[in-house]
């Protein structure tokens, strides 16, 4: 079975300072892994994906996320962290062989000024 | 084309009523997905339509939620005999399922329809 884990539910960084939102996964097969973003009384939207290629992958917004096959980890990043970049982060997977989309809990980022 | 609608965006029913969600995806989406998350939580998994056909529907999803995609177009949800347990929003989404596409593997999701039982 697929399962998502999204350790904590909060992160609170500085502005400016570098930010990271921990997903680890599980998936039989190779994983298709994403993060979306949701801010207050919105839908998701979409930031980035791992499909294949290149561990690290760069998305809207100046976000990036480093695949990590032997850790099972799909880490979110930004170098320099903005206020606007507060919101609730979802990480999410799918094997390759299913259509089904999984959701982490999701993780709050607070950044303050 | 102005993405995933949904309507209405917020309804609010007393216990025992019934009601109605309706999406209209990107139109050139073949496959349409529903959602629910309630506070504090992750999207979960309701059920999912290839064209009109209704591939997948999750095993928490009670006998009173029926989905349906008639001409493969729009989508509509409907959950019969509303409990407290029912309200949260429940999310519509879309996506090209055709490989090799410009956002293939990518689901856009709508706002939203809130729901509240009273």
């Amino acid at each position: 079975a697929q399962s998502v884990a999204q350790p904590e539910d909060q992160v609170n960084v500085a502005e400016g300072n570098p930010l990271t939102v921990k997903c680890t996964y599980s998936v039989s097969g190779n994983p298709y892994l994403f993060w979306y973003v949701q801010y207050p009384n919105r839908g998701l939207q979409f930031l980035l994906k791992y499909i294949t290629g290149d561990n690290l992958v760069k998305g809207s917004y100046g976000f990036e996320a480093e695949f990590n096959k032997s850790q099972t980890s799909f880490h979110l990043k930004k170098p320099s962290a903005l206020v606007s970049d507060s919101a609730l982060y979802f990480c999410a997977v799918r094997s390759y062989n299913t259509d089904k989309l999984i959701f982490g809990t999701g993780t709050r980022l607070q950044v303050f000024p | 084309d102005t993405g995933v609608s949904q309507d209405p965006r917020h309804k609010i029913t007393k216990r025992g009523q019934n009601v109605t969600f309706r999406c209209d995806p990107i139109s050139e989406h073949n496959r349409l997905y529903w959602y629910r998350q309630t506070l504090g939580q992750g999207p979960e998994f309701l059920t999912y339509f290839q064209n009109e056909a209704q591939l997948e529907k999750s095993r928490l999803l009670s006998d009173r939620f029926s989905a349906e995609r008639p001409k493969g177009s729009f989508s509509t949800l409907e959950i019969q005999r509303t409990e407290q347990g029912d309200s949260a929003m429940y999310l519509c989404a879309s996506i090209d399922g055709l490989a090799g596409r410009p956002g293939a593997n990518v689901l856009t999701f709508g706002a939203g329809s809130r729901l509240t039982v009273l």
